[in-house]
């Protein structure tokens, strides 16, 4: 399969928690990694492995992996985790290609 | 810390091809780990990968672009291009170019370009 699938949109409460979820056969064989998009910006790398951060990202950003789901979760939203969230790893395919998710839009209330 | 940049017209008549270069800078384009990609996003739609190259020249890419692309790599120039003939009005988008990691079954794209938009348009 060369599909990841994300729900379109999500919404957080202030402060509260939010997981963002992608799903895909890949996932069995490959981790996500999960990109941060906020408008007119290039993506940035939020988690990436079993549960690793780049530098610079909070603490509140956490990944994990279940069977063929790969969950995003921000434990404390804040104002600025408004944003696009998209999951990519690699399809199932003998060249292994790349393939990003359909997307999350997170809206922070 | 690696940087990339995008470069070449923003603008493109139909039939014709798009051509872009990425810079790299803070790096090798040489790198073992590493490999190199271009990735690109029309207004208000998803992200959708079109191919990446490795320091040796290896090339692999999207099937539904496969017709159509080509990555090329100058490591002497710590560069790396992409072109796409034949575009058409739907081969608007911003383009990224961006490096990706693989620590099996880890993979990542750890640091991107700021983006080019690019036009087809007569």
């Amino acid at each position: 399969s060369s599909e990841l699938t994300q729900d379109p949109a999500v919404s957080v409460a202030l402060g509260q928690t939010v997981r963002i979820t992608c799903q895909g056969d890949s996932l069995r064989k490959y981790y996500a990694s999960w990109y941060q998009q906020k408008p007119g910006q290039a993506p940035v790398l939020v988690i990436y492995g079993k549960d690793y951060r780049p530098s610079g990202i909070p603490d509140r950003f956490s990944g994990s992996i279940s069977g063929n789901t790969a969950s995003l979760t921000i434990t404390g939203a804040q104002a600025e985790d408004e944003a696009d969230y998209y999951c990519n790893s690699r399809d199932t395919s003998g060249d292994h290609l790349e393939v990003f998710g359909t997307g999350t839009k997170v809206t922070v209330l | 810390q690696v940087q990339l940049q995008e470069s070449g017209p923003g603008l493109v008549k139909p039939s014709q091809t798009l051509s872009l270069t990425c810079t790299v800078s803070g790096g090798s384009i040489s790198s073992g780990n590493h490999y190199w990609s271009w990735i690109r996003q029309p207004a208000g739609k998803g992200l959708e990968w079109i191919g990446r190259i490795y320091s040796s020249g290896s090339t692999n890419y999207n099937p539904s672009l496969k017709s159509r692309v080509t990555i090329s790599i100058d490591t002497s120039k710590n560069q790396f291009s992409l072109k796409l003939g034949s575009v058409t009005a739907a081969d608007t988008a911003v383009y990224y170019c961006a490096r990706g990691a693989l620590y099996f079954p880890t993979v990542y794209f750890d640091s991107w370009g700021q983006g080019t938009l690019v036009t087809v348009s007569s």
